[in-house]
């Protein structure tokens, strides 16, 4: 139940396309949907986030659809760029302030 | 990054031997965490802070155990090194209000041969 499965494992987009990456979880009681972008030797850093009771967030090229009722949510990039190459992990906060991370998509943007 | 340093960045060390990694704050935030990242399992919470002197254990605790006795300062240690502990380690901070997510350290490199 505290599961998050992301989905594909790794994705190439021809560069202006859109690359969408998929996350499903159990636990309705997760209340905070963030994604996180990873260069390679960095940390993960804080992309865009969503709580349940909105159904889209856009930031820029970036935009988060929630689907309560599916218990989905899911990660478009308009506009795909070759800086935008990076792996990609979904998330979900349980109680205590944790987060419960997907199994990552390593997004390679070709020029 | 800002805010948030840990150390090691590297390290290699022999099956059986103690290993401390430390995770360094300067933003007074009160939730630290530890993070294993292995591929094909994202990150997996291994201990968590939620202040000086409290700490609890997350998905994959097992062989290790924490310390924070200081608000910037929050302690990883493998009691006894195994090849299972090779992994690239994350320690984050949050807030724990709002929506402000986590800050992500830059990892440390840990191979246990």
């Amino acid at each position: 139940q505290q599961q998050v499965k992301q989905s594909p494992q790794s994705l190439i987009v021809q560069k202006g396309g859109i690359s969408i990456i998929n996350c499903a979880y159990e636990n309705t009681a997760f209340d905070y949907f963030p994604w996180y972008q990873q260069f390679p030797g960095k940390g993960p850093a804080l992309l865009i986030a969503i709580r349940p009771d909105v159904s889209e967030k856009k930031e820029g090229r970036f935009t988060i659809s929630f689907n309560k009722s599916a218990k989905q949510f899911s990660l478009h990039i308009m506009d795909s760029q070759p800086g935008d190459s990076a792996t990609y992990f979904c998330a979900a906060k349980v109680g205590g302030n944790k987060l419960v991370f997907g199994a990552g998509t390593i997004l390679r943007v070709k020029s | 990054d800002a805010g948030i340093t840990q150390s090691p960045r590297h390290k290699v060390t022999e099956t059986g031997t103690p290993v401390t990694l430390r995770c360094h704050q300067t933003e007074n935030h009160r939730y630290m965490y530890w993070y294993r990242q292995d591929p094909g399992h994202g990150l997996r919470l291994i201990h968590y802070s939620y202040g000086v002197k409290d700490t609890d254990k997350g998905e994959v605790s097992d062989g290790y155990s924490v310390s924070r006795s200081k608000t910037e300062d929050f302690l990883l240690t493998l009691e006894s090194a195994t090849s299972s502990q090779t992994s690239v380690y994350f320690c984050a901070i949050s807030q724990g209000t709002g929506t402000n997510g986590y800050t992500f350290g830059s990892g440390t490199r840990l191979t246990v041969v």
